[in-house]
């Protein structure tokens, strides 16, 4: 099993402001990743955060607005850049572990003012 | 590129009774997996079941089960003896399987959100 600490859980955060959240796993994986959930809506992927290189984004998300950094196998963070209100959003990671067993996070909820 | 339908928006069902909600996918690749997750107003996604699209009998984890039909691309999940805390949003995602690349994350459908009656 996998347990992922997000930080923050929870913030009210000004326009036009950056706010970085720590995914950190209690075990190594290869394979990390960031969802993004809108309010009312489902889980989007974001990106795959790769360990010792650029992560890989979906369509629809560049790096200048959501930089990820992946240090080691056990951290990540994503960045939410030049926040605007429709930045108001649930970010999720989530892990693949050796045993192809999927494991999320608790989420951070953030709120854009 | 996959997609995840769920066409239900809203399910509800009688304590202990049961119920079953659907979803549909698309994908041009023989080996992936499917998943339920549930998530309740905390927010916390909950793995419910998952099925690997190999396997040919359907996955059963205590009173949840699904009913996959691969060729009909279908992945239903059904609920026994409901309970008051079954009450939740429902997702089906999907995931291509290590041959087809693996380094994909999930492709959720838009959701179910599940009512119990009391």
């Amino acid at each position: 099993s996998a347990v992922i600490s997000q930080k923050p859980s929870r913030d009210i955060c000004q326009r036009g402001t950056s706010l970085t959240i720590q995914c950190q796993v209690d075990s190594q994986v290869t394979m990390m990743f960031w969802y993004r959930q809108q309010p009312g809506q489902s889980l989007t992927l974001i990106a795959t955060a790769n360990q010792g290189s650029e992560a890989t984004y979906e369509s629809g998300f560049v790096i200048d607005k959501f930089p990820i950094s992946r240090p080691n196998l056990t951290f990540s963070t994503l960045t939410v850049s030049n926040m605007s209100p429709e930045d108001s959003s649930i970010y999720l990671c989530s892990v693949i572990t050796s045993g192809n067993t999927i494991y999320f996070g608790e989420g951070s909820w953030l709120t854009v003012v | 590129a996959q997609t995840v339908t769920q066409s239900q928006p809203e399910m509800s069902v009688q304590e202990a009774e049961t119920v079953t909600l659907s979803c549909t996918y698309d994908t041009s690749e023989s080996d992936y997996y499917l998943f339920w997750y549930k998530q309740p107003p905390s927010r916390q996604m909950i793995l419910v079941i998952r099925q690997e699209a190999y396997k040919q009998q359907n996955a059963t984890e205590n009173r949840f089960s699904v009913n996959f039909q691969k060729a009909a691309k279908s992945f239903s999940l059904k609920i026994s003896d409901s309970q008051l805390g079954d009450a939740a949003m429902y997702f089906c995602a999907y995931r291509r399987g290590s041959a087809g690349g693996g380094a994909d994350g999930l492709t959720f459908g838009k959701g179910t959100h599940l009512i119990i009656q009391p």
